[in-house]
């Protein structure tokens, strides 16, 4: 299994531009998430899924879109990037078999110029 | 979900014992202790999870105080690649969304 994939590793964007950052996983996992990390702090999540066609808001939403039309992706979008979304994003994913422990992808590093 | 407290961080000899200690003194009966670490711009780990119960797997064992209030998630053994943030994290499993809140964690520095 390759676990939890994420693509890009590193983007550059300039304010205002749009993009996705992709999410697959390949454990058939109910539950998917995305999280941003700030230089030195702590994970927030920004969206989670806890099902295809089911989505809902996390800690900070805004400026973020989410969609989840299968079971194995879960893309984040961004709809009119600022220097504020500068940031690790990290997707997760996890499942009630087992005890929840969630499985974290590699990140993507954006910077917003 | 119940608030924790950490130290910042801590050090730890090669080949010793780390002994990470959390503290959640509001935990409530249905909440579970999970510990997660974060090797160097890597994605978290998760370690182990429980809810009373010590619990021990190939990485690690969590040792959970009879009234619940604190936990302490031990290395046996631990290695150079152990140097990370260890982050101890309570939540339900009614959870909506299986969320994660992570704190500051605590920097577990291994030294040869």
């Amino acid at each position: 299994n390759a676990g939890v994939t994420q693509t890009p590793k590193f983007q550059v964007l300039k304010t205002g531009q749009s993009m996705t950052l992709q999410c697959a996983q390949d454990m058939n996992h109910e539950y998917m998430s995305w999280y941003r990390q700030d230089p030195g702090m702590g994970l927030r999540l920004i969206h989670y899924s806890v099902g295809a066609g089911i989505t809902d808001q996390g800690e900070v939403p805004n400026g973020y879109n989410v969609s989840r039309s299968t079971t194995e992706d879960f893309p984040l979008r961004l709809l009119s990037a600022a220097p504020s979304q500068t940031s690790v994003y990290f997707c997760a994913s996890s499942s009630p078999q087992g005890g929840y422990e969630q499985y974290f992808g590699p990140g993507t590093r954006l910077t917003v110029t | 979900d119940a608030k924790t407290t950490q130290p910042p961080s801590m050090d730890c000899a090669e080949g010793r014992a780390a002994n990470l200690p959390c503290n959640h003194s509001t935990i409530s009966g249905n909440e579970y202790v999970y510990w997660y670490r974060q090797i160097h711009s890597q994605g978290p780990q998760y370690i182990i999870h429980g809810l009373k119960n010590n619990e021990t797997n190939e990485m690690a064992s969590l040792i959970i105080t009879e009234d619940r209030k604190s936990s302490t998630l031990i290395l046996p053994h631990a290695t150079l690649r152990d140097t990370a943030v260890y982050y101890c994290i309570v939540r339900g499993l009614n959870n909506a969304g299986n969320m994660l809140t992570f704190g500051g964690g605590t920097r577990l520095m291994v030294k040869p």
